[in-house]
């Protein structure tokens, strides 16, 4: 079945660490989107990708950074500036406008 | 920016009743998109229903229907003899161009048996 795989499910960061989060979609889909999620907060937008070696910041794009060498995999890796970087982090991708989004199961990253 | 307001945190029904979640949001647009996601406590967030501000007609996916205003720029929830798998949180999403969604802060229903 087609779908968005995100990996790990849990990842535990330690101070001045850099993390890479894992988002592969089989889907076909052109864009994808990185999203965090902080508790009783909705979903805000990292990075965001329409196109292969293509990518834009989203509202809270520092701290973090991105690729797009192929158009399964969108990866995103949590750099120590990141100062505050505890949260759910959500991936989802899209065939376009109006068809709104397919998210993966998501990762959760701790600091500790 | 577009901002989306959900003005409920927290809202509960009674099994086989029916609720309705609001939401409104601000745009200078004439043409977007309007989305339901729901977030069950699995944390998989799956999209619900879609509206296309063009369209007039309210958009309708079984149980779940929505009550577009465009004017008044709302876009409310109503979720009809419910169950209590809808137990979850759910999120208002405005779509502006390139994909690019903003998110309400969302709202938690309970259903209660």
């Amino acid at each position: 079945d087609g779908g968005i795989t995100q990996s790990p499910k849990y990842l535990f960061r330690k101070e001045g660490q850099n993390v890479t989060l894992s988002c592969e979609q089989n889907l076909n889909h052109d864009a994808m989107y990185w999203y965090r999620q902080d508790p009783g907060q909705g979903l805000r937008l990292i990075y965001y990708s329409q196109i292969v070696n293509d990518f834009q910041k989203g509202d809270i794009a520092e701290g973090y950074s991105v690729s797009r060498e192929k158009k399964e995999s969108f990866p995103l890796t949590v750099t120590s500036a990141q100062k505050n970087p505890t949260a759910f982090y959500l991936c989802a991708s899209t065939f376009g406008r109006y068809y709104g989004y397919t998210f993966g199961s998501g990762t959760r990253l701790t600091v500790v | 920016a577009q901002t989306v307001t959900q003005s409920q945190p927290e809202m509960s029904v009674q099994e086989a009743e029916t609720v309705t979640l609001s939401c409104t949001y601000d745009t200078s647009e004439s043409d977007y998109y309007l989305f339901w996601y729901k977030q069950p406590p699995s944390r998989q967030m799956i999209l619900v229903i879609r509206q296309e501000a063009y369209k007039q007609q309210n958009a309708t996916e079984n149980r779940f229907s929505v009550n577009f205003q465009k004017a008044a720029k709302s876009f409310s929830l109503k979720i009809s003899d419910s169950q209590l798998g809808d137990a979850a949180m759910y999120f208002c999403a405005y779509e502006e161009g390139a994909g690019k969604s903003t998110f309400g802060d969302g709202t938690t229903l309970t259903v209660k048996p």
